[in-house]
């Protein structure tokens, strides 16, 4: 398949361990945000949301957290498997429109 | 209903032919959505639609880009006189009233040549 990005920051980690990748986002008024996954050849795959009146979210082996002070979003994976190998987006959505604005993604490349 | 559709996967053209995408997307989905993505980088948005109205197209979609959604199910985007910056992925997402997170389609590869 083709790459999705040539020249991304990589998270590598071992099979088993717990993965973090880290997202800061530029607008203020956002109040929605997004992890998508995309793999070589496919369009980004929704993997958790979260709203900014919450500040962590968690989900099937995977956890958002937000610091809307920081304007900080990351995104925990726990015992990251093969298949969590991946370019990672996180996306934010203000409420006056209907567009995600995406951040520039992290490829995690999990070693057996 | 299996997704968003997109078709073709692949297109290469020849600088200053014009190209047509079509999306379907899931079927109960009155939103739908253009995006393009370059290597390396996050989609970025281009146009949305609300059944059959377009109502929102950012500024990267220039003159020479259309997109239509006559019956507010598929939809189509028409890129006239392409060049070699037009290479990129383009993604169709849907999504239902105020879900705000879409479901993307695999995309389409344009490469100009």
């Amino acid at each position: 398949g083709e790459s999705v990005g040539l020249h991304l920051p990589t998270l590598s980690v071992q099979e088993g361990d717990n993965s973090i990748i880290n997202c800061a986002y530029s607008n203020s008024a956002s109040d929605y945000f997004i992890w998508y996954k995309q793999e070589s050849g496919k369009g980004p795959q929704f993997i958790i949301d979260i709203r900014s009146n919450m500040d962590k979210r968690q989900g099937q082996r995977v956890t958002v957290l937000l610091n809307k002070t920081v304007k900080h979003l990351s995104l925990q994976i726990a015992a990251t498997q093969p298949g969590d190998s991946a370019v990672y987006f996180c996306a934010e959505n203000a409420a006056a429109g209907n567009k995600l604005t995406f951040g520039g993604g992290t490829r995690v490349l999990v070693k057996p | 209903d299996t997704g968003v559709s997109q078709n073709p996967r692949h297109k290469i053209t020849k600088r200053g032919q014009n190209v047509t995408f079509r999306c379907d997307p899931i079927s109960e989905h009155n939103r739908l959505y253009w995006y393009r993505q370059t290597l390396g980088q996050g989609p970025e948005f281009l146009t949305y639609f609300q059944n059959e109205a377009q109502l929102e197209k950012s500024r990267l979609l220039s003159d020479r880009f259309s997109a239509e959604r006559p019956k507010g199910s598929f939809s189509t985007l028409e890129i006239q006189r392409t060049e070699q910056g037009d290479s990129a992925m383009y993604l169709c997402a849907s999504s239902l009233g105020e879900m705000r997170g879409y479901t993307f389609g695999s995309g389409t590869r344009l490469t100009v040549v």
